[in-house]
C-alpha cells in the first residue's frame, strides 16, 4: 500500500517556540492531507485539510494563526505549531489522499507525540 | 454533524472471538472503516465497507453494516494477543473517502 511519512515521531519543546511537523506521501501525489490531533483517551479530531497549493481549510475552533499548515508540493504538508504551549501537548497525525473518488482509503502517517514544557 | 460512538472498553480471552459495535448517525455516509491503533503508532487500515454492502469478510476479520440502524461491527475470530490495541471505527461521505470522523475508540484488551 501507500507509504505516508511523519517527521518526528516524538519532539520536546519548551514553551513559546516553534515546532514543525512534516507529513510526505512517499510513493504517491497527494493532492490532500488532512491533519489531525488526538487528545489521551480521546478520538482523532480532525484540524484541518490541506491542499496542494492553496491555503488550508480550518475546522470550527481551531487557530489557524498558531497551526499553521504548509501544502506546497504534491508529496509534502507541512503543520507548524507557533508559540507552543503545554495544552498543546497531544498526538499530531496526518492522512493523505490522491483526491480520486475511486480512493477508497486514507493512508496515515505514523503521528507525532508532541510534548510542550 | 457527523457522530461517531463506540463501547470503550472490551476484554476477550484468547481464543474467543470479539466483536466490537459502532453506531453512527450521518445517513449519507459512504465508506465505513476500521482502524487499529497500537501503543504510540499511528493508525493501520483493518477493513472498509461500502455503505450498499451488508457484510464483508477478510480472513479474521467480519463486518457488519446495518444501514438503517446505523450500526457497524468488527468481528475478530480466533482473537490473540496481538490483537490487543485501539480499534476506531470511521465514515466519510465526501466521496474522496480521506476526511473522516472517528468513533471514540475501543481499547480490546486479550487476556490468556
Amino acid at each position: 500500500g501507500a507509504v505516508v511519512s511523519q517527521h518526528p515521531s516524538r519532539v520536546i519543546c519548551k514553551s513559546g517556540t516553534s515546532v514543525k511537523i512534516e507529513c510526505r506521501s512517499l510513493d504517491f501525489q497527494a493532492t490532500t492531507m488532512f491533519w489531525y490531533r488526538q487528545f489521551p483517551k480521546q478520538s482523532l479530531m480532525l484540524m484541518a485539510t490541506s491542499n496542494e497549493g492553496s491555503k488550508a481549510t480550518y475546522e470550527q475552533g481551531v487557530e489557524k494563526d498558531k497551526f499553521l499548515i504548509n501544502h506546497a508540493s504534491l508529496t509534502l504538508s507541512t503543520l507548524t505549531v507557533t508559540s507552543a504551549h503545554p495544552e498543546d501537548s497531544s498526538f499530531y497525525i496526518c492522512s493523505a489522499g490522491t483526491g480520486d473518488d475511486m480512493n477508497t482509503e486514507a493512508f496515515f502517517g505514523q503521528g507525532t507525540r508532541l510534548t510542550v514544557v | 454533524g457527523e457522530d461517531v460512538e463506540q463501547s470503550l472498553f472490551l476484554s476477550v480471552r484468547e481464543g474467543d472471538s470479539s466483536v466490537i459495535n459502532c453506531t453512527y448517525t450521518d445517513s449519507s455516509s459512504t465508506y465505513l472503516y476500521w482502524y487499529k491503533q497500537e501503543p504510540g503508532a499511528g493508525l493501520q487500515l483493518l477493513t472498509y465497507i461500502f455503505s450498499n454492502m451488508d457484510m464483508k469478510q477478510d480472513q479474521r476479520l467480519t463486518v457488519l453494516l446495518n444501514k438503517k440502524d446505523k450500526h457497524l461491527s468488527l468481528r475478530i475470530a480466533d482473537t490473540q494477543t496481538g490483537d490487543s490495541a485501539i480499534y476506531f471505527c470511521a465514515e466519510s461521505h465526501t466521496g474522496t473517502a480521506s476526511k473522516l470522523t472517528f468513533g471514540t475508540g475501543t481499547r480490546l484488551q486479550v487476556t490468556l
